[in-house]
């Protein structure tokens, strides 16, 4: 069936550190993809989504390309923040629009 | 715009108890889903409700059910409760379903003793 596998966290990283966050998937057909970031105490928020191959999405200085030939959507930020310290989440809509499946987290801490 | 909001945020239960958990979408927005977060096994789907009737479903023992009202709120009752029930429990709405972007709520952590 289909599935997201995500890089293991913790990760902690100084200030203007670049991050890369790695997630590959498995499914048929072409799924849509999504990363999410949950910030302490809070719920879950869409972070930038593509929906088919070769598509990059962007937000917050945050990228991810949709590479069909590897099954992945690396997430990327040149300069993190100590306000991006979260856990982020990547996830995959398969394309029957019937399920929803998550990554299981990456734990983000950046330090000044 | 309001955002999805859950009620209640925090709740005790002891084993074998039933618990109702309440979301109520965003204005407009048909479809809600219900996931499950714990350390253990992640943000697991429970299950969808589009238009007041179940859509999808994820793989959860019977025990855990669900409902939608005309108005597209939605709740979530689980029923003879164990300690494995703990969890923060998420619901999200969108548009039209997981297609659409999902937006969550800050969810209900529950505890089971």
């Amino acid at each position: 069936g289909d599935s997201v596998t995500q890089m293991e966290g913790p990760v902690t990283l100084s200030e203007e550190a670049f991050l890369t966050i790695n997630c590959t998937y498995t499914a048929t057909g072409y799924p849509s993809l999504f990363w999410y970031v949950q910030y302490p105490g809070e719920g879950l928020q869409l972070l930038l989504k593509a929906t088919k191959a070769d598509d990059k999405g962007s937000n917050k200085g945050f990228e991810a390309t949709y590479r069909k030939e590897t099954t992945s959507f690396h997430l990327e930020k040149g300069s993190v923040q100590v306000s991006d310290s979260a856990v982020y989440f990547c996830a995959l809509s398969g394309n029957t629009g019937n399920q929803f499946y998550f990554g299981t987290g990456t734990s983000l801490t950046v330090i000044p | 715009k309001a955002g999805v909001t859950q009620t209640p945020r925090y709740l005790i239960k002891t084993r074998g108890q039933q618990v109702t958990l309440s979301c109520s979408p965003i204005s407009g927005h048909r479809s809600v889903s219900w996931y499950q977060q714990t350390p253990g096994q992640g943000l697991q789907f429970l299950f969808e409700y589009f238009s007041e009737t179940q859509r999808n479903k994820g793989n959860f023992p019977g025990r855990f059910s669900g409902r939608q009202f005309s108005n597209s709120r939605s709740e979530m009752n689980v029923s003879t409760l164990e300690l494995g029930d703990s969890a923060l429990y998420l619901c999200a709405s969108s548009l039209d379903g997981f297609i659409d972007t999902q937006y969550f709520g800050p969810g209900t952590r529950l505890t089971v003793l």
